[in-house]
């Protein structure tokens, strides 16, 4: 079975720093993806790791633990812009099918 | 940069009735997806699409549903006897390899009444 757990939502300061959580139990693993969405729009590609450790893109960084089964999106430099939903997804072995969390609302304060 | 397309933006069609949703993917990828979204809920997975064949399929993905590539540059999802329970964003979604990412297109809003 594949689940996939991330916090509802979180709030967070403009130009602070926030860890978005996910934490999974899946069949396969072949990578762990971050999206970004917007209340009624797709979701944008963040960031993705396949090995263990961080991948630093921008303000956007991710790591990893396939050990752990255990994912953290770090968005540093908040800005008003960043008040979204983040996605977590997983991607299983097969048919390169992504089995999403349920998303974690950020809302950003100024 | 290179975007995912998908037309209508909206669909509204009476229960029972055919849709056709259309994606135009990314020029050079080779891998297709359809996922869906209900309002408020999850990102689910229906079907993905290679080399002209389905990979995988999810439980939603019934006889009601299906994918074809009529050209080489559309991917378009059918439903062949929409149900009220369809109502939901459908994205189309395409990667160059199968384990990079995939890059979605803004949804079609498909309302069935």
């Amino acid at each position: 079975g594949q689940n996939i757990d991330q916090p509802t939502e979180m709030t967070a300061t403009e130009g602070a720093i926030v860890q978005i959580n996910c934490t999974y139990q899946t069949s396969g693993f072949n990578g762990l993806f971050w999206y970004q969405q917007h209340a009624g729009e797709a979701p944008t590609f963040l960031s993705y790791n396949v090995l263990d450790g961080l991948e630093e893109k921008g303000r956007f960084s991710s790591f990893l633990s396939r050990s752990k089964g255990y994912s953290y999106l770090l968005l540093k430099e908040l800005q008003m812009k960043d008040s979204a939903s983040y996605l977590c997804a997983v991607l299983g072995n097969a048919g390169n099918m992504l089995t999403f969390g349920g998303g974690t609302r950020l809302m950003v304060k100024p | 940069e290179p975007e995912v397309t998908q037309t209508p933006s909206h669909q509204v069609t009476q229960m029972g009735q055919e849709v056709i949703l259309r994606c135009v993917p990314i020029s050079n990828h080779l891998y297709f997806y359809w996922y869906r979204q209900i309002l408020g809920q999850k990102v689910e997975f229906l079907v993905s699409f290679y080399n002209n064949e389905i990979s995988e399929k999810s439980e939603i993905f019934d006889d009601q549903f299906s994918v074809e590539r009529p050209d080489g540059s559309n991917f378009t999802l059918k439903i062949r006897s929409t149900k009220l329970e369809d109502s939901a964003m459908y994205f189309c979604a395409s990667s160059g390899r199968s384990d990079q990412p995939q890059h979605f297109g803004d949804g079609t809003r498909l309302s069935i009444l």
